[in-house]
C-alpha cells in the first residue's frame, strides 16, 4: 500500500461530457502527478504540480486540467471527452522537487470509459 | 531529452528459470532509473531504483538490476521465475535537471508458463 488514494476508481461518461478524479497525495508529500495508460500501453504523464501550482506538462491539450490544493490533494479535469479519452488514469505523488530522486508512488487509478 | 527502450514487449519463461527483461535508456542528465511492476488492474508498484549510487540494485521478490553507464542498460533480472512474477514491468527514467521529469518505456509484459 502506497498511501495514494483515488476516487472514484470505474466510471462510465458519453462524449462530449466532463470527469473530474480525485487524488489524496502520501503524507509528507507536496507533488502530484497525472498519469494517462491506456490499453496496452505505458503511462503517459499529463501534468505535474508542485505545491498547488503546475509544474510541468505532457503532450495533451487544454481539456485536460488541474488543480492542487493546501492539503497537496489533486483534481484532474476533462472537459469534452473523447473516445480516445478511456483509459485508466493514474495519480503519483513524491517529495519535494528539491529531496526527490523521482521515485513515484503510485494509487491504484481510476478508470474512465467513453461512449 | 531523454528516453526509454524496452526491447521486448513480451517475455515468456518457464518456472524457476531466469528472468531477464531489458532497458536501454538516454538522458542528457545524471539519470534516476526505476523498474515498476503493475499486475492487472492495479496500480504501480516500485521494485527496484537507482540513484547514482551502487550500480547493481537489489529490489523486492529477488529482482535486480545493473547499471551499465557504457551500454546506457538497466536490464532487470531475477534468478528463479515464480508464477506470482506474471506482471507488465516498466522501465522508468527521470532526470535530475529542471523539474523532474518522468519518462515511463512502453513495458515487458512477462509471462510464467508452470
Amino acid at each position: 500500500e502506497t498511501g495514494v488514494t483515488q476516487s472514484p476508481t470505474h466510471l462510465i461518461k458519453t462524449r462530449g461530457q466532463q470527469v473530474t478524479l480525485r487524488c489524496s497525495s502520501q503524507s509528507g508529500h507536496n507533488t502530484v502527478s497525472w498519469y494517462q495508460q491506456a490499453l496496452g500501453q505505458g503511462p503517459q504523464f499529463i501534468f505535474q504540480y508542485y505545491r498547488e501550482e503546475e509544474n510541468g506538462r505532457g503532450n495533451f491539450p487544454p481539456r485536460f486540467s488541474g488543480l492542487q490544493f493546501p492539503n497537496y490533494s489533486s483534481e484532474l479535469n476533462v472537459n469534452a471527452l473523447e473516445l480516445d479519452d478511456s483509459a485508466l488514469y493514474l495519480c503519483a505523488s513524491s517529495r519535494g522537487l528539491a529531496e526527490s530522486t523521482g521515485e513515484l508512488f503510485f494509487g491504484e487509478g481510476s478508470r474512465l470509459t467513453v461512449l | 531529452a531523454q528516453s526509454v527502450t524496452q526491447l521486448d514487449s513480451h517475455v515468456s519463461v518457464s518456472e524457476g528459470t531466469p528472468v531477464l527483461l531489458r532497458c536501454n535508456y538516454s538522458s542528457s542528465y545524471s539519470p534516476s532509473l526505476f523498474w515498476y511492476v503493475q499486475h492487472p488492474n492495479k496500480g504501480l508498484q516500485l521494485l527496484l531504483k537507482y540513484t547514482s549510487a551502487a550500480t547493481l540494485v537489489k529490489g523486492i521478490n529477488g529482482f535486480e538490476a545493473e547499471f551499465k553507464k557504457s551500454e546506457t542498460s538497466f536490464h532487470l533480472t531475477k534468478p528463479s521465475a515464480h508464477m506470482s512474477d506474471a506482471a507488465e514491468y516498466f522501465c522508468v527514467v527521470s532526470d535530475s535537471g529542471g523539474y523532474q521529469k518522468v519518462t515511463f518505456g512502453t513495458g515487458t509484459k512477462l509471462q510464467v508458463i508452470p
